[in-house]
């Protein structure tokens, strides 16, 4: 069972670099979003989505880029890198929001020098 | 809006002990979920328990047990005769119906032999 599964696991950018953030998961899920942990904060939420095709805002949007093509792919997209965006990424999933749990990727490790 | 909070930073027990989790919760809406999650050393994070807010029942699961009171807005959780593989940072999260996900900022218990 791969469940929800995030690549890469850990990645070091410079500033002003791009990347892109890997989600995907096998479980036929509508709902998927993205969290971020920072020492203190918990988790917040960047984007989240209700199907293919559709996404939203969540708590801390900026400086973030998602998409949502296919049931499976959830895609985060750093569009310039700055050191506040070193944290720690969590990909999530669940058949609904609200209503059931949610089923988290292992999470990326993300640091900005 | 809805609001997690977890006042206890940091709870430090010794093995066997019983500890208490405390969540309080803030909702305007009569129908929401409410979540437990650890997150051990290792970093995933793992689902333990789900409540909905008609379901007022306490629940016990082995050595965990959670009390829901509508009344003072908590969802605590205990863990009794704590052992050190229990250590681990604990997120109470809430969501409204068909809402996303909010998380408190979490509580690391941690136990000593």
């Amino acid at each position: 069972n791969a469940g929800v599964t995030q690549t890469p696991k850990f990645q070091v950018l410079k500033t002003g670099q791009s990347m892109t953030l890997q989600c995907a998961q096998d479980m036929n899920h509508e709902y998927m979003s993205w969290y971020r942990q920072d020492p203190g904060m918990g988790l917040r939420l960047i984007h989240y989505s209700v199907g293919a095709g559709i996404t939203d805002q969540g708590e801390v949007p900026n400086g973030y880029n998602v998409s949502r093509s296919t049931t499976e792919d959830f895609p985060l997209r750093l569009l310039s890198a700055a050191p506040s965006q070193t944290s720690v990424y969590f990909c999530a999933s669940s058949s609904r929001t609200g209503a059931t749990e949610a089923f988290f990727g292992q999470g990326t490790r993300l640091t900005v020098v | 809006a809805q609001k997690v909070t977890q006042a206890q930073t940091e709870i430090s027990v010794v093995e066997k002990e019983d500890v208490t989790l405390d969540c309080v919760y803030e909702t305007r809406d009569t129908t929401y979920y409410l979540f437990w999650y650890k997150q051990p050393p290792s970093g995933e994070l793992v689902f333990l328990i789900r409540r909905n807010s008609f379901d007022e029942q306490n629940e016990i699961s082995g050595r965990y047990s959670w009390n829901f009171q509508k009344s003072t807005s908590s969802f605590n959780f205990t863990i009794t005769a704590s052992q050190v593989v229990d250590s681990a940072v604990y997120f109470c999260a809430l969501s409204e119906e068909y809402s996303t996900l909010t998380f408190g900022k979490g509580t690391m218990l941690l136990v000593s032999p």
